[in-house]
Parts: C-alpha cells; structure tokens; sequence
C-alpha cells in the first residue's frame, strides 16, 4: 500500500527552528508538495520539491531525498501565525496525490 | 470573487435530508476535485473531474452524488447521510490533473458538514 507519515503534532517557541518531516513509501514518485492550513481554513500552498535537494522560500524551506523516500519543511523565525497543519503529498505513478495525515505545528510565545 | 469558493460554510442535516453542496472557481481551471477531511486522517479524495467528465470515484457511497454542469462549478448532492459522514468536505481545482508544479491544487475553505 502507499503511506505517508508525519509526526502527529509538534510545539515549538516563537522565533526558533522547527523541522516537520515527511516519509513515503509510494508506487512510483513524481513530485511532493507541502501546503499550510490553519483551523477552519483551506489548505494553501507552500512548496513544491522533484529533485533532491533544498529550495528556500523566504522564512520556508523544503528538503526531499528521493533515495530516502523523505522530505522535510524547515520553518525559521517562527511567528505566531505560523500556528497551523501542515500537509505533505506526494504524486504517485498515476499522478494521483497521497496525503499524509498533517502535522499541527503549536508556537508558543 | 477570486481562488475557489464554496458554499454553504457550515451545514446541519438530519440522516432523511437531501441537500447539496457547492463549489465555484475562478481560476480558470479545467479540473475539480472534491475531497473529505476528518480530523487527524489524511485527505480523501472522493471525485475528480476534467473538462466536466468525472474520471475519479474513489468507491464513494452513492449518497453521494457529484454533479460538474461547466469546468467552473461543481456540486456534491447528499442524500440520507450517516453520522459518520459528519467531516469537512473540501474542494479543490487546479490547471490539469497531472501532479507537475503547474498542476498545484487551491483549495476552498469547505464545508463543516454535521449528519445528526
């Protein structure tokens, strides 16, 4: 079967790193994407990795190895309103996206 | 009005009601999606549509019935809904159905959808 895991939840302080990882094991790899969503609101977009390797978008990064079957959003200067689910999905062989279940992510001041 | 938007935001059914759902956008798009969201559990995709023909049903009950009149709206019909059905229903449109960068999926807000 395909499967995407993530941590449940994370807590992290405003200002400081935080790390949310992603790992899959998918029929097939054509891309993963990240998106943000906050309580109540649609899922937006945050980035998008095909190639191994880190693109950097402002405050956000995303990290994939595709020999690993893992990425990572890194997430710096934290903010308050970063407070959210973040999403990882991967593209499988039949360019259909797998979920993963979604990381809260909690800052605290 | 612009992305994608739908309508209503929050809904409260019985398990005998009929009602539907509602989603509009404005991207230009030519593929649609609907999917449920519960909590802690992944995305599920339910219905895709391209250029208004459904090529997706991912084994959905039939008391839920999709409906795509034009590349722009798409509706999901309910019909004597379980409890269980109880989640947030999100739609989604993007560019084309493959899963390249151009092909990114905007999201609705969704519908808070409560089956007493």
């Amino acid at each position: 079967g395909q499967n995407i895991d993530q941590p449940t939840e994370m807590t992290a302080t405003e200002g400081a790193i935080v790390q949310i990882n992603c790992t899959y094991q998918t029929s097939g790899f054509n891309g993963l994407f990240w998106y943000q969503q906050h309580a109540g609101e649609a899922p937006t977009f945050l980035s998008y990795n095909v190639l191994d390797g880190l693109e950097e978008k402002g405050r956000f990064s995303s990290f994939l190895s595709r020999s690993k079957g893992y990425s990572y959003l890194l997430l710096k200067e934290l903010q308050m309103k970063d407070s959210a689910s973040y999403l990882c999905a991967v593209v499988d062989s039949n360019y259909q996206l797998i979920w993963g279940a979604g990381t809260k992510l909690i800052i605290k001041p | 009005e612009t992305g994608v938007t739908q309508t209503p935001r929050h809904l409260v059914m019985g398990m005998t009601n009929k009602k539907s759902l509602k989603c509009e956008q404005h991207l230009g798009h030519n593929a649609m999606y609907w999917y449920k969201q519960s909590a802690k559990k992944p995305l599920e995709l339910m219905f895709v549509y391209s250029l208004e023909e459904r090529v997706e049903n991912n084994s959905v009950p039939s008391r839920f019935s999709p409906e795509c009149p034009n590349s722009s709206h798409l509706f999901l019909h309910l019909h004597t809904l379980q409890p269980e059905d109880s989640a947030l229903y999100l739609c989604a449109s993007s560019q084309r159905l493959a899963g390249g960068p151009t092909d990114t999926q905007y999201f609705g807000p969704g519908t808070r959808l409560t089956v007493l």
